[in-house]
Formats: C-alpha cells, sequence, structure tokens
C-alpha cells in the first residue's frame, strides 16, 4: 500500500529558481492538503483541494501555486523561491468530513533555497 | 476557529500511563476533538478523535470532560516508541480543513 507519495523527498534550491512538488494518493481520496513545518513549530496548512479541479487557500497561501488536475495528484509549486521557503512539506489527503475526516500523510519534502 | 491549549512538553516513563491534557474552552456544540501525533521525521499520523463520549481504540483513549471544555489523551501504556509531538484539534462538523497547533513534546524514559 502506498498512500501518499511525496516527490520529491529533498531538493536544494537557489534564490530564484522555480520548482514543484508533486504528491500523489492511491486511496481515492477527495480532499489533499499541502502544509508546511518550520523547524521546532506546528504543521501550517499552505493550500488545500475538495476535489478535482478545485483549489483553496490556508493559513499561509503566499508565494506557493496548487494545481489538482487529477483527483489523485496534488501539485505544489514554488515560483521564485525565497530562503524564507526553507522548510519540510507535508501533503496529506482524506475522505470528505462525512467520514473521520482522518488524513493520511505523506513522509514530507525537505527544501532548502539558498 | 477554536483554540487549543497544550503544554509545550512532557516526560514519562516506559510502561507507565499517559495523560496528555487539552483545553478548548471556546469549543462550540459541533466542534470535533482530534489527536494527531508526529514521530520524529515523519508525517503526523491519526490517533483518535471524539465529539462528547468517551472513545477508544487500539493506539490510544479520549476522555472528553462533561462541559468539553478540555479533554485528555490516555497512553495506557507507554513505549519508547510513543516519544512524538502529540497535537489536539478542534475540527467543525463539515469544516473542510484541519489547522494544526504547537502540540505537546512528549518524551518517554526508559
Amino acid at each position: 500500500n502506498a498512500g501518499v507519495t511525496q516527490t520529491p523527498k529533498f531538493r536544494v534550491l537557489k534564490t530564484g529558481q522555480s520548482m514543484t512538488l508533486l504528491c500523489a494518493q492511491d486511496m481515492n481520496h477527495e480532499y489533499m492538503y499541502w502544509y508546511r513545518q518550520d523547524p521546532g513549530m506546528g504543521l501550517r496548512l499552505i493550500h488545500y483541494s475538495v476535489g478535482e479541479g478545485t483549489t483553496a487557500k490556508g493559513e499561509v497561501p503566499d508565494g506557493y501555486n496548487v494545481s489538482r488536475l487529477k483527483k489523485q495528484n496534488f501539485l505544489l509549486g514554488l515560483e521564485s523561491a525565497a530562503p524564507s521557503q526553507t522548510s519540510v512539506y507535508f501533503c496529506a489527503s482524506s475522505f470528505p468530513v462525512g467520514n473521520t475526516g482522518e488524513l493520511f500523510f505523506g513522509e514530507g519534502s525537505r527544501l532548502t533555497v539558498l | 476557529d477554536a483554540k487549543t491549549t497544550q503544554p509545550n512538553s512532557m516526560e514519562s516513563n516506559e510502561e507507565e500511563p499517559v495523560h496528555l491534557p487539552c483545553n478548548h474552552s471556546t469549543i462550540s456544540g459541533t466542534d470535533y476533538i482530534h489527536w494527531y501525533r508526529q514521530l520524529p521525521s515523519q508525517g503526523p499520523e491519526y490517533v483518535i478523535h471524539g465529539l462528547t463520549s468517551n472513545v477508544n481504540n487500539r493506539m490510544a483513549s479520549l476522555a472528553i470532560a462533561e462541559d468539553r471544555k478540555s479533554s485528555t489523551l490516555i497512553l495506557h501504556r507507554a513505549t519508547l516508541r510513543d516519544a512524538a509531538v502529540y497535537y489536539c484539534i478542534l475540527r467543525r462538523q463539515g469544516a473542510q480543513k484541519l489547522v494544526f497547533g504547537q502540540g505537546t513534546r512528549l518524551t518517554i524514559n526508559p
């Protein structure tokens, strides 16, 4: 069982470069999320999606874009990376909250922006 | 979103019970209480959730105060593998997102 898979797991960028993080889930979940976690801090929600073709802003959306073209994939893009975006990024997915709403998380993607 | 308050850190011994408190004095009637934990270098994992009644599962028990202004996550017999950050989160019925706080860092002594 793959669950939630994040690609890549590690990446180093220079300031101003762009990149895309890919999240893939094989559980047929409707909802998908992108969080970031800075050292010693809790998770902060960047963007989320409640279905294919839909996206919404979370707590800290600035500097990021997302797309959900396929139900199983949720992409997080950084158009012009900044050192403040150095963080560990977690993707999660879940069924709609009519069920338990349990979120399943990936293992994280560690991004360093120099 | 209603706010939760947890101690920054707690310490316990292996094979002893652990009671992790969470205060949520502004909880509304449709807020579910969720607990997640995050083991070192991993993504968070679901532990348990409840609304009004106490809940048990294979991982833990959740005790909810009668006025619902506080709750306690109970690990019945802690192991070293239970060392993690535990997050208490309120999620309103129908809410699409889950907002994490700072959590409690639990240390288990051998």
